[in-house]
């Protein structure tokens, strides 16, 4: 399984930009990057994945480095609702996703 | 929002007496997973499911069983419960896998079970 480093923790402001880093050196070319999300006390929520190209849905954006070795989750206003565990996790194509310790988001109103 | 649901939501049993979890979905997805997570481990996959009657097993599969004889059921047995079998399970769907889509995977909202 690739490795992912994540802060452990993040703090940021209401309507403000939120950009969580992950770095993920030993990916393979072709592994996609996942970002999922967990609320307390809900089970985890897909929130978006990439390849090679930047990605944007309607919940995030997804910012993957030219060498895939990193990647951030951009949430362009932050709300109350998105405080939660932020997991990065390289998709090797098999059949179980691997969650790391991930990133706490903690928003501030 | 996927259509998965759990049940129960929550379960206290005795050590030694089944337990059975249902998960069940709306999406029509081929995948369908069984994790559990504990303070300290994560999520971690203990089964999974990649059709009707075709399962394997995940990295803590030890006093799990599993059984799906329909499309949008999956269940979970513990045959003789323990005190170690005590967390928070989660069912997640996934329409396929294979590296050249990526798919991602939807979770349940979970079964908080204890074993006392």
């Amino acid at each position: 399984d690739a490795k992912t480093t994540q802060p452990n923790s993040m703090e940021s402001n209401e309507e403000e930009p939120v950009h969580l880093p992950c770095n993920h050196s030993t990916i393979s070319g072709t592994d996609y990057i996942h970002w999922y999300r967990q609320l307390p006390s809900q089970g985890p929520e897909y929130v978006i994945h990439g390849l090679t190209s930047n990605v944007n849905n309607r919940m995030a954006s997804l910012a993957i480095a030219e060498d895939r070795k990193s990647s951030t989750l951009i949430l362009h206003r932050a709300t109350l609702r998105d405080a939660a565990v932020y997991y990065c996790i390289p998709f090797q194509g098999a059949q179980k996703l691997v969650f790391g310790q991930g990133t706490r988001l903690t928003i501030n109103p | 929002d996927a259509g998965i649901t759990q049940s129960p939501r929550h379960k206290v049993t005795e050590t030694g007496t089944p337990v059975t979890l249902r998960c069940h979905q709306t999406e029509n997805h081929r995948y369908m997973y069984w994790y559990r997570q504990d303070p300290g481990h994560g999520l971690r996959l203990i089964h999974y499911s990649y059709g009707v009657k075709d399962t394997d097993k995940g990295e803590v599969s030890d006093g799990y069983s599993v059984s799906r004889s329909k499309t949008e059921d999956f269940l979970l047995t513990l045959e003789s419960a323990t005190s170690s079998q005590t967390s928070v399970y989660f069912c997640a769907i996934s329409e396929g896998t294979g590296r050249d889509r990526g798919y991602e995977q939807y979770f349940g909202p979970g079964t908080r079970l204890t074993v006392t």
